[in-house]
């Protein structure tokens, strides 16, 4: 069995400012980890993923994460945020390709300050 | 490009009422998967599919039940509905080999 952790609930951040969405998980075998986004009365969309290799990804809209095996945790970080990046972050882990169990955490609500 | 579709948008169901939550994908995926998501408890899987024939329980099944006789449909019938099941469905679906879900919009039911 694996869990995911996201120890912050709400997240409030002033424009341009960096931000740094804490995640961490555990699990009995190799994961595949994956940072989703869901915008105000929307579906989730892909932000970044971890299968294997490099351990700093990139994902869409200037986010990046890392993942730390030691400390089994794979924070999402963007150095500077805007107005627009205003939603729910999920973390998500899965033990095999396909998708089809995910496991979430609780979500972080990103709030940007003007 | 109409990728995972969910029908209806919003429902509001009488306590003991049953009702079916439509999901269609037009991008041949063979997983698909219906979650719930709450309030401070992110996104519970509830059932999953495989392909078509094959189904599974997952995570908070109790209440729900599913099939897929297409690759395309995988609808979530409600028995009899329970303010406990008042809550925002997501239906995903994913290619073999690939790692990205698709999630439709949601549906926002209440049960009253």
């Amino acid at each position: 069995a694996q869990s995911v952790t996201q120890l912050d609930s709400q997240v409030p951040v002033f424009e341009e400012a960096p931000v740094e969405l804490r995640c961490n998980y555990s699990s009995s075998v190799s994961v595949y980890l994956f940072w989703y986004v869901q915008y105000p009365n929307q579906g989730l969309q892909l932000l970044l993923k971890y299968l294997s290799g490099s351990t700093l990804v990139k994902g869409i809209n200037g986010f990046e994460a890392e993942f730390n095996k030691s400390q089994t945790s794979f924070h999402l970080r963007k150095p500077s945020v805007h107005i627009s990046d205003t939603a729910e972050y999920f973390c998500a882990v899965s033990d095999y390709l396909g998708n089809e169990k995910l496991t979430f955490g609780t979500g972080t609500r990103l709030t940007i300050i003007p | 490009n109409a990728g995972v579709t969910q029908t209806p948008k919003f429902q509001v169901l009488k306590t003991g009422q049953s009702m079916t939550l439509q999901c269609a994908q037009d991008m041949n995926h063979e997983y698909m998967s219906w979650y719930r998501q709450d309030p401070g408890m992110g996104l519970r899987l509830i059932h999953y599919s495989v392909g078509a024939g094959i189904t599974d329980q997952g995570e908070v099944p109790n209440g729900y039940n599913v099939s897929r006789s297409t690759t395309e449909d995988f609808p979530l019938r409600l028995l009899s509905a329970a303010p406990s099941q008042t809550s925002v469905y997501f239906c995903a679906s994913t290619k073999t080999g690939n790692t990205e879900a698709f999630f439709g919009q949601g549906t926002r039911l209440t049960v009253v």
